[in-house]
C-alpha cells in the first residue's frame, strides 16, 4: 500500500509571499510525482509533474523532488488570493502503466 | 476540445437501490479511473481500466463494479447503494504516454439516504 502524506493545514500566507507545500511518500519505487490544485467544489486540476531529482520551474510554481528522502514539495512564489485552494500531492509508479496515489491535500489560504 | 464528462452531476438515492454513474471521455485515452473523495481520506481509487474489456479493482472496490465496452466510456455501478457510499465521485483518464498525467471530470455528488 502506497502512502502519501501531506500536512492538512490550513496554511496561511500573505499575498506576495512564498507558499511552501510539502509531501512525503512511502514507496521507494515511485517514479512520477504530481501536484494538483483543487478549488472548493471543483475537480482537481494538474499544476505540474516532476520525475527527476532536483527542481522544476513553471511560472510561479517550482516543484522539488528528493527521492533519497522520499520528499516532494511545491513552492508558489508571489502568492495570489486566487491561489487559495487545496493542493494535492500524487505519486505514481513507472510511466504509462500505473494509477496515482493521492495525499489528503493541504489547504492554502492567501491573505490579501 | 476533448473533454471528460460525468453524469449525473448530483443524485440522491435510497439505500439498496442500484445506481450507475456515467463517464465519457473524448480524448481517446486508454486509461480510465474512478476515484471517490471523502473528508480525511483524500482521493481513493475504486476501479480502473487500461483498455477495452480490461477492468481492475482499486483500493476501495467493494460494492462497486465497472465495465469497459469501448474506449470512451467507463460507467460505475453501485450494486446496492449504502449510506457509506455517499461521496463525491471523480472519473479520470490518461493516455499513459506522458507519464501518468491524469485528467479529471467535474465530479458526481452522490447522496444515499
Amino acid at each position: 500500500q502506497k502512502e502519501v502524506e501531506q500536512n492538512s493545514g490550513p496554511l496561511s500566507v500573505p499575498e506576495g509571499a512564498i507558499a511552501s507545500l510539502n509531501c512525503t511518500y512511502s514507496d521507494r519505487g515511485s517514479q512520477s510525482f504530481f501536484w494538483y490544485r483543487q478549488y472548493s467544489g471543483k475537480s482537481p486540476e494538474l499544476i505540474m509533474f516532476i520525475y527527476s531529482n532536483g527542481d522544476k520551474e513553471d511560472g510561479r510554481f517550482t516543484a522539488q523532488l528528493n527521492k533519497a528522502s522520499q520528499y516532494v514539495s511545491l513552492l508558489i512564489r508571489d502568492s495570489q488570493p486566487s491561489d487559495s485552494a487545496t493542493y494535492l500531492c500524487a505519486v505514481g509508479g513507472q510511466t504509462g502503466a500505473n494509477n496515482l496515489f493521492f495525499g489528503t491535500g493541504t489547504r492554502l489560504t492567501v491573505i490579501p | 476540445d476533448a473533454e471528460i464528462t460525468q453524469s449525473p452531476r448530483h443524485k440522491i438515492t435510497e439505500t439498496g437501490r442500484q445506481v450507475t454513474l456515467a463517464c465519457h471521455q473524448t480524448w481517446n485515452h486508454n486509461n480510465m479511473f474512478w476515484y471517490r473523495q471523502d473528508l480525511g481520506h483524500g482521493l481513493r481509487l475504486i476501479h480502473y481500466s487500461y483498455g477495452v474489456q480490461d477492468t481492475n479493482k482499486g483500493e476501495v472496490s467493494d460494492g462497486y463494479s465497472v465495465s469497459r465496452s469501448n474506449t470512451e466510456d467507463l460507467p460505475l455501478t453501485l450494486e446496492s447503494a449504502a449510506s457509506s457510499q455517499t461521496s463525491v465521485y471523480f472519473c479520470a483518464s490518461s493516455d499513459g504516454s506522458t507519464g501518468n498525467t491524469i485528467y479529471f471530470g467535474e465530479g458526481s455528488w452522490l447522496t444515499v439516504v
